[in-house]
């Protein structure tokens, strides 16, 4: 099964909208870490927000929070008032322990255009 | 913020020859440092797990002789793609993990990722 699934392969939202991308993730340990991640068309990965397992309050970060459904097991990214600068892919992922150390999982991504 | 540096940031080489791409964290430690492979428009693909001092371990699939990953310092790692094929053209990205972030405390441990490397192999 796929440990970070993300639904929405393209998503349009219009400027100062509100928008939220899907992620729904798969683990059997009680301890893990979820974070979300915008990458532009240059490249780089850019951390956005983190949500650990035992946090019951969702994670906010300015414009960007969580929306963390843990009996769903779901982990949607709401981008609040979007601006033409948030078009990217945002990508989900989840941290979980190993025999290694942490094993991080990525979803798909969810490319975002934020419409003017 | 910790910073990650990753060089060269697009290399085009012929087929058969080997490339390296450096991955530093420039203001931190990083004991792992992981390396990731995207194809266009497409999830990263984690590729291996280097630890500083030992051996990396590879993901399923991956090559180890064809993708040799060195991690001799704490603020050091190379992937080194060797006798490169045009089915090896791809976008490589690096990420380092700050042992000494606070966040770690709250369990956050969170990647710092490098600009990345476009590699074509002709």
């Amino acid at each position: 099964a796929q440990k970070i699934t993300q639904t929405q392969p393209g998503m349009f939202v219009q400027e100062k909208e509100a928008v939220t991308l899907d992620c729904t993730y798969d683990t059997s340990d009680q301890s893990y870490g979820l974070f979300w991640y915008k990458q532009p068309s240059s490249g780089e990965m850019i951390f956005l927000i983190y949500q650990g397992s035992y946090d019951e309050q969702n994670a906010t970060e300015g414009r960007y929070s969580l929306n963390f459904q843990k009996a769903r097991k779901s982990a949607n990214l709401v981008i609040s008032a979007s601006q033409l600068g948030d078009s990217a892919m945002y990508f989900c992922a989840m941290r979980e322990p190993s025999n290694t150390g942490n094993q991080f999982y990525f979803g798909t991504g969810t490319s975002l255009t934020v419409i003017p | 913020g910790a910073v990650v540096s990753q060089h060269p940031s697009r290399v085009i080489c012929k087929s058969g020859t080997s490339v390296k791409i450096e991955c530093r964290s420039l203001d931190f430690q990083a004991t792992t440092m992981f390396w990731y492979r995207q194809f266009p428009k497409q999830s990263l693909m984690l590729m291996a797990t280097s630890n500083e001092g030992s051996k990396a371990t590879y993901e399923q699939g991956v090559e180890k002789d064809k993708f040799l990953i060195n991690h001799a310092s704490l603020t050091l790692s190379t992937l080194t793609v060797t006798s490169a094929h045009p089915e090896d053209s791809s976008f490589y990205i690096c990420s380092a993990r700050d042992a000494g972030d606070s966040r770690i405390l709250s369990g956050a441990n969170v990647l710092t990722f490098g600009a990345g490397s476009r590699l074509t192999v002709l």
